[in-house]
């Protein structure tokens, strides 16, 4: 089954605790991103990958890293959360003519 | 810059009405339009899309959407609501002419009474 995966689905840590929240996709799309869904601003793209080892900020870079080593992965890092990252996640993998979401990562930072 | 606005964050409607979900759009190239469609707990669904063919767009689940570039609309409409179509719906424009980098509206919150 195509499919967009990510782990894990649901986190809670406290602030400065480095996590990574990962993503893998098996449709062998070239172009991957991620977004943070926030009540009343929908969603805004934090990074995307055009392919492996390019990657580029979207809107929302700041306090997040990313890396694209495998075509198939697209893992999302935060070195040092904060609450205001208090989010849901989603990954995406697209086609030119199709967004695939994964089915989400519910973070929350204390 | 390419942006989408979405009127309305919640819609209500009885089962069995129009749902007229509204999207406007701004974009200096001729865009590219998606409704997307989230369940409770879920990722994100392409309902449908515009790419600059028919300008009436039909999706899933008896969706369509008309796009208006003299209104710079595309709204979502379908005839009779069912409890199922109970969700929150998200307009998206394209800057580049496909799908991979899309601007998301902020989401209308559907709900569907008896």
């Amino acid at each position: 089954e195509a499919q967009v995966t990510q782990n894990p689905r649901y986190l809670i840590t406290v602030t400065g605790k480095k996590l990574t929240v990962t993503c893998s996709q098996n449709m062998n799309h070239e172009y991957m991103s991620w977004y943070r869904q926030d009540p009343g601003l929908g969603l805004r793209q934090i990074y995307y990958s055009m392919n492996v080892e390019v990657t580029d900020k979207g809107d929302v870079p700041e306090g997040y890293k990313v890396s694209r080593k495998e075509k198939r992965n697209f893992p999302l890092i935060l070195e040092s959360p904060s609450p205001n990252q208090t989010s849901l996640y989603f990954c995406a993998s697209s086609t030119p003519g199709e967004q695939f979401f994964g089915p989400g990562t519910r973070l929350t930072v204390l | 810059a390419q942006s989408v606005t979405q009127l309305g964050s919640h819609v209500s409607v009885s089962e069995g009405a129009l749902v007229l979900l509204r999207c406007n759009y701004s974009s200096s190239v001729p865009p590219y339009l998606f409704w997307y469609v989230q369940y409770p707990n879920q990722g994100l669904q392409l309902l449908l899309k515009y790419t600059s063919a028919a300008t009436l767009v039909k999706g899933i689940n008896g969706f369509e959407a008309e796009f208006k570039k003299s209104e710079t609309s595309f709204h979502l409409t379908k005839p009779s609501a069912h409890m199922s179509d109970a969700a929150e719906y998200f307009c998206a424009v394209s800057h580049t002419g496909t799908a991979s980098k899309l601007t998301f509206g902020t989401g209308t919150r559907l709900q569907v009474t008896l």
